[in-house]
């Protein structure tokens, strides 16, 4: 089965810094990870997806890597701005080769003082 | 695309009350998801669609719980006979025939009384 697991469970730090948000799995024959962002009260938004044939992904201020072999993944954050306090969510798909069910980690909470 | 939008955001019920939740997806996104979350969790997979057919559904999903998508467009979960440990968000999710991003709706929050 399916495990994910997301260290720290809690990061407070202060505006401007880069941080790393890490994500482990243990089954590691997985088709792609996606990290998502959640507010407070709110739904799920995506922000990067990575390929299991790829090593990274950029947008913007986030990059996320992938190390199947190792189960692990990482979300950068550079720059970090008080808009950017929310819960971080990574999730990988089970079940077979489409990510149409998702298992996810408890999320890292994430809180940026100004 | 407007997004996946999700009906009612909160309901507040009592114990033993039935409850339904509607989910309508991008268009044209003919896969669709419903998730349970709690307090500190990550979500948890209740039930997936493609079009019409539910194809899968989880351990989770209670003789209590039914979802449907007639027609392959919105879907409805309903619980009935609600019990506090149903209070959770309830999330709904779609995703297309092209990509693999999963696009999460804002979620109807239940808490039962």
């Amino acid at each position: 089965k399916q495990e994910v697991t997301q260290i720290p469970a809690a990061l407070s730090v202060p505006e401007g810094e880069n941080l790393v948000l890490n994500c482990s799995f243990t089954d590691s024959a997985i088709y792609n990870l996606q990290w998502f962002r959640q507010d407070p009260g709110k739904g799920l938004t995506s922000l990067l997806l990575i390929q299991s044939s790829q090593r990274e992904q950029t947008s913007g201020r986030l990059n996320a890597s992938l190390d199947k072999s190792s189960g692990r993944s990482t979300l950068y954050i550079a720059a970090s701005q008080p808009g950017d306090s929310a819960t971080y969510l990574c999730a990988v798909p089970t079940g077979g080769g489409s990510n149409y069910k998702l298992t996810f980690g408890k999320g890292t909470l994430l809180t940026v003082n100004p | 695309d407007t997004g996946v939008s999700q009906n009612p955001r909160h309901k507040i019920t009592k114990r033993g009350q039935n409850v339904t939740f509607r989910c309508d997806p991008i268009s044209e996104h003919n896969r669709l998801y419903w998730y349970r979350q709690t307090l500190g969790q990550g979500p948890e997979f209740l039930t997936y669609f493609q079009n019409e057919a539910q194809l899968e559904k989880s351990r989770l999903l209670s003789d209590r719980f039914s979802a449907e998508r007639p027609k392959g467009s919105f879907s409805t979960l309903e619980i009935q006979r609600t019990e506090q440990g149903d209070s959770a968000m309830y999330l709904c999710a779609s995703r297309g025939d092209t990509g693999n991003t999963i696009y999460f709706g804002e979620g109807s929050w239940l808490t039962v009384v």
